[in-house]
């Protein structure tokens, strides 16, 4: 199984501000199959980013996924409030899923 | 519009059994993976297991094979989880999503409650 490291797991940040997320596989992962989700409290999770760098549908371009390999990161250019959440990423190999341990980014 | 209706919140002894559902609408239920997904009490996502409804063709991560069955009824279009004899450490939110053929999962159902008491 794939066990996927988020880091940092908590990022204070203001907003305006740019926040970088890592997440690192302990093996390799396709890109193709690494995936980004964005969580508010009380809600359920929301695709972010697929295939590691592409922006689901109706996500600002503010938010950007790269990485290959083991190593890959989401970016927020500019936060903005609503930006406030809890992010995790998830890889999927033939039919074992793994999601990582989440990056709370809150408000400094 | 794509979307899964979950069943309603559920307070259970332990020991007791509980099956909560995930109803599709929309673009064919049976034509994607549905997936589950605990979320526990202020804790991270955890990938429980998916069906395939069209043929009930199931996978279980292995943390969660033998603790729950998965199971769906496609004529209704309704995936189901089920628990034969519930813990406390059972108490969490339950989502279900649709995995699209891309592989990630595309759409959530708002989550079911569970929380059990001991």
């Amino acid at each position: 199984e794939i066990v996927l490291t988020q880091s940092p797991g908590t990022l204070s940040l203001s907003p305006g501000e740019r926040a970088t997320l890592s997440c690192r596989a302990s093996q390799s992962v396709s890109s193709n199959y690494l995936v980004w989700y964005q969580q508010k409290p009380g809600q359920a999770p929301r695709l972010l980013i697929y295939g590691a760098s592409i922006r689901a549908t109706g996500v600002p371009d503010r938010f950007s996924g790269s990485g290959s390999g083991t190593d890959f990161s989401l970016t927020i250019s500019r936060l903005e409030p609503e930006d406030f959440a809890v992010y995790y990423c998830q890889q999927y190999g033939s039919s074992l899923l793994t999601f990582g341990g989440g990056t709370k980014v809150e408000i400094k | 519009e794509v979307q899964l209706e979950q069943s309603g919140a559920e307070v259970k002894k332990a020991g007791e059994s509980l099956k909560i559902s995930c109803k599709g609408s929309g673009d064919s239920f049976n034509r994607y993976w549905i997936g589950w997904v605990r979320q526990m009490p202020g804790k991270g996502l955890e990938w429980m297991g998916m069906i395939f409804p069209a043929d009930s063709d199931i996978r279980y991560s292995p943390s969660f094979e033998g603790q729950v069955t998965i199971s769906a009824d496609k004529s209704i279009s309704i995936a189901y989880l089920q628990w034969s004899s519930l813990k406390a450490s059972d108490t969490a939110i339950y989502y279900c999503a649709r995995r699209n053929y891309a592989g990630h999962f595309d759409y959530w159902g708002q989550g079911t409650l569970v929380t059990v008491s001991s």
